[in-house]
């Protein structure tokens, strides 16, 4: 069974910087792309950012380009999403998904999620 | 980047009606196109990818259809789980973007 957990989310002040992680059980994890997906209080859905399995190819949105990195731990079959420079528009539930396939140049659909962690930016 | 109208916003139906939700591209997104279900306090589900493809585990009663621009979500007899928000994405293009949601309410 698929299984992922995300922590990490807290309050933070604007500017501040905030590391999430994914912890990933029930697959291969290393052959799967990954991604981070949020949805602002009350709001709808916003792709945030996705990874090939291999870790070597990654894509971003302009809201989150230059500011966000996503990286992955195959070995401990773990996912992060580091943000830096955070803005009260980050303020969002941040949840992990998994994805079909392993390479991105099959865009992904967001096959399994986990519950979510919600991060706060606030002073 | 691809935009997603989803329409309507809001329907209030009941148990055993049939439904069909509607989901616009702003350029075609050819058979790229992903619905998912939220209930409240819940993470999204898959329901159906590349437009008319069940995920795994998703009762018959939901089947999707289009192409190109244009795209429908239909739930043959409503049940009393399926009263829930249902987004659209495509993934036609990056970045990946979703619809605004539909929330479908018991009457």
């Amino acid at each position: 069974e698929v299984q992922l957990v995300e922590s990490g989310g807290s309050l933070v002040q604007p500017g501040g910087s905030l590391r999430l992680s994914c912890a990933a059980s029930g697959f291969t994890f290393n052959n799967f792309v990954m991604n981070w997906v949020r949805q602002a209080p009350g709001k709808g859905l916003e792709w945030v950012s996705s990874i090939s399995g291999g870790g070597d190819t990654m894509y971003y949105p302009d809201s989150v380009k230059g500011r966000f990195t996503i990286s992955r731990d195959n070995s401990k079959t773990t996912l992060f999403l580091q943000m830096n420079s955070l803005r009260p528009e980050d303020t969002a539930v941040y949840y992990c998904t998994k994805g079909p396939r392993r390479r991105l140049d099959w865009l992904p659909t967001h096959e399994y999620w986990g519950p979510g962690t919600l991060v706060t930016v606030s002073s | 980047e691809i935009v997603l109208t989803q329409s309507p916003a809001t329907l209030s139906l009941s148990p055993g009606d049939r439904v069909t939700l509607s989901c616009r591209a702003s350029q075609s997104v050819s058979s790229y196109l992903v619905w998912y279900q939220q209930k409240p306090g819940q993470a999204p589900r898959l329901l159906i990818y590349d437009a008319s493809n069940r995920a795994t585990g998703i009762p018959v009663r939901f089947s999707g259809s289009g192409s190109g621009t244009d795209f429908t979500l239909t739930i043959s007899s409503l049940e009393p789980e399926d009263f829930a928000v249902y987004y659209c994405q495509q993934r036609r293009n990056w970045p990946l973007t979703f619809g605004q949601g539909t929330k479908l309410e018991i009457k």
